[in-house]
């Protein structure tokens, strides 16, 4: 079984730019969750989507924004490019979403690493 | 806030050493906690926990879950140099949002 998928693997932007990345997931599975990873701050939360919804959301400005189509693939995009922004953008599936009494693993695509000059 | 605490941060060991990893969490309705080991790419998932004292092992790792004590620990024996990674603890709030600790570095030398 092909594993999480992201696409591109690398990315050099300036500063105001806008950026998208894309996350495809593992067949099957349903959740896609965006993280940030730095060096200072580790692996930060951006958000979730399951069924194409929006279940969960970290501490990240409105810049940072996401969506999920009906295939599971999803989307991230950030807007107005921050230098802070640089980073390595991990993407990770599971194959329902996790909260009550259910918790499901999460398997982590290769990451975008996204640099802004 | 919740937050996930790992220590040591780094930690240095020769081939053959056993080490262990702890992790400590303050999670909003905890419901679950995993282990993730991260070298020069994605995190690779290791372990999930859910119940306390119960403990799941893959060849030379295992680990343990204390819900009392509000921490596990991730044991490694007989260490090899392929096992230098970054060791990340993440917990599940009953939100469902995964919160991660700031990993361990370990480096094992020959």
């Amino acid at each position: 079984k092909a594993g999480v998928t992201q696409t591109p693997r690398y990315l050099i932007k300036t500063r105001g730019q806008q950026v998208t990345l894309s996350c495809s997931p593992i067949s099957g599975h349903r959740s896609v969750s965006w993280y940030q990873q730095t060096p200072g701050q580790g692996l930060q939360f951006l958000f979730e989507y399951f069924s194409e919804t929006q279940r969960n959301k970290g501490n990240f400005p409105g810049r940072f924004s996401g969506r999920q189509f009906s295939n599971s693939r999803s989307e991230m995009n950030v807007s107005t490019l921050e230098l802070g922004d640089s980073a390595l953008y991990l993407c990770a599936s599971s194959l329902l979403t996790s909260g009550g009494l259910s918790s499901y693993e999460q398997y982590f695509g290769p990451g975008t690493r996204l640099t802004v000059t | 806030e919740d937050k996930v605490v790992q220590s040591p941060l780094s930690l240095v060991v020769h081939e053959g050493d056993t080490v262990t990893l702890n992790c400590s969490y303050e999670v909003t309705n905890f419901r679950s906690l995993l282990w993730y080991k991260q070298e020069k790419k994605a995190p690779t998932f290791l372990f999930m926990l859910t119940s306390s004292g119960i403990e799941k092992k893959s060849g030379r790792l295992s680990s343990i879950l204390d819900k009392k004590e509000l921490s596990s620990i991730l044991n490694i024996t007989a260490t090899q140099t392929g096992d230098s990674a970054i060791y990340l603890c993440a917990a599940y709030n009953q939100g469902g949002k995964l919160i991660f600790g700031q990993g361990t570095e370990l480096s094992v030398k020959p």
